[in-house]
């Protein structure tokens, strides 16, 4: 089956401006996952999505990130403004459900603001 | 969710067993011991899970103590491919929580 799939698979921006980063979960997978991962830590949650419903975003910065899931399938990240501590990689997850299901984790998108 | 302990890093002979260590004292009862590995610019992979009984599948073998505060994942004959950052993760049986990432093991295999 086909996995996660995440673009753009790198991004540069400068400071201040904006980006989005896209998701495509595995199909049929009512779970999704947005994580920033910075360098040398382990990923950290954003924000997580039971179909379409927000179910935890108590880590989202929501002065300058927001994220949708439309439909209940594909997912935009989105940072305005970006600031230089925003660079890091950004990996989107999917699972079935919730419960104790396994993740499948896309390749990430990596970002770097200067 | 309850805290994992774990090695910053190990080192491991290819071919040999890798066994890396994970401490969750304060664990309760109904909540599940993970594993998952991140090799090098890729997202992690679910690797095995656990709650009391020690459990194998075709990548590794996960070893939970009887007081269920430390367990083991073993990684039988490991290969260089093995090489990556593992975390060790325990959650609520519920599941409604996302996986939460410590700092990880990074393990090297050396050739």
């Amino acid at each position: 089956e086909a996995g996660v799939a995440q673009s753009p698979r790198y991004k540069i921006i400068e400071k201040r401006q904006s980006v989005a980063f896209w998701c495509n979960p595995i199909s049929g997978h009512a779970t999704l996952y947005w994580y920033q991962q910075i360098l040398g830590q382990g990923p950290k949650l954003l924000i997580q999505f039971q179909n379409n419903g927000v179910v935890d975003d108590s880590q989202l910065p929501k002065d300058r990130f927001s994220a949708e899931r439309l439909k209940g399938v594909d997912s935009t990240l989105k940072i305005q403004p970006a600031k230089l501590e925003d660079s890091a990689v950004y990996l989107c997850a999917s699972s079935e459900g919730q419960g104790n299901t396994e993740a499948f984790f896309g390749q990430g998108t990596r970002l770097t603001v200067v | 969710d309850a805290k994992t302990t774990q090695p910053p890093s190990m080192d491991c002979a290819e071919g040999r067993a890798a066994n890396l260590p994970c401490n969750h004292s304060t664990i309760s009862g109904n909540e599940y011991v993970y594993w998952y590995r991140q090799i090098h610019s890729q997202g992690p992979q679910y690797i095995i899970h656990g709650l009391k009984n020690n459990e194998t599948n075709e990548m590794a073998s996960l070893i939970i103590t009887e007081d269920r505060k430390s367990s083991t994942l073993i990684l039988p004959h490991a290969t260089l491919r093995d090489t990556a950052v593992y975390y060790c993760i325990v959650r609520g049986h519920t599941g409604r929580r996302a996986l939460t990432f410590g700092s990880g093991t990074r393990l090297q295999v050396q050739p």
